[in-house]
């Protein structure tokens, strides 16, 4: 079994639409982390957290540790969003050393 | 400073060759990590630096992969005697040391044919 589980691993939605990607993690962590990569590869950091939610224009990101559960939403979906979404936990002292991946969550947003 | 970069962005190989990729991370970063990342998957930590001290490998990196920093600044990862399943996108990423976000470049595609 994977330390980290996304779900789904592939999404498809009508612009407009309100998505959820799920991450599940089954080791205690310092912090978890949601990358955007585009084909081609580059790898985008959009949040780092340990606790609570965080906002960042459209898209929200929440955490709870005792579930050993985050989730990060996209409201107002848009064709530009079509990427791989991926979850990734840090395990050293400060979240960011040795992050481990989930799979990815492949979105594709149709005009 | 434009971010991390990686080059080449794209290497083919012939098998039993080696191949070398180099990573300049942004400048103030003190920390430098490579993750290897196949078709279909997630990246999977490879090795990581503080300034040039190489503080953790995992164990896939075999004896026929180094890493180096020597100057604390850009690092180089060597594949010696390429083998097909080397074939992967190779990732570079810098951060600080107290935390914070990792900034990752585009990476090296590498095939070996």
């Amino acid at each position: 079994k994977n330390e980290v589980e996304q779900s789904p691993q592939n999404l498809t939605a009508q612009e407009g639409e309100f998505i959820t990607i799920n991450c599940s993690y089954s080791v205690g962590i310092s912090a978890l982390h949601w990358l955007q990569q585009h084909p081609g590869g580059g790898i985008v950091s959009l949040f780092m957290l340990s606790s609570g939610k965080k906002k960042h224009g459209r898209l929200i990101a929440t955490i709870n540790i005792q579930e050993k559960h985050s989730s990060l939403h996209i409201t107002a979906s848009h064709p530009r969003d079509s990427a791989v979404y991926i979850c990734a936990v840090g395990l050293g002292l400060f979240g960011n050393e040795k992050l481990t991946f989930g799979t990815g969550t492949r979105l594709t947003i149709i005009p | 400073d434009t971010g991390v970069s990686q080059n080449p962005r794209h290497k083919i190989t012939k098998r039993g060759q080696n191949v070398t990729f180099r990573c300049d991370p942004i400048s103030e970063h003190n920390r430098l990590y490579w993750y290897r990342q196949t078709l279909g998957q997630g990246p999977e930590f490879l090795t990581y630096f503080q300034n040039e001290a190489q503080l953790e490998k995992s164990r896939l990196l075999s004896d026929r992969f180094s890493a180096e920093r020597p100057k604390g600044s850009f690092s180089t990862l060597e594949i010696q005697r390429t083998e097909q399943g080397d074939s992967a996108m190779y990732l570079c990423a810098s951060s600080y040391d107290w935390g914070g976000e990792a900034f990752f470049g585009q990476g090296t595609r590498l095939t070996v044919v």
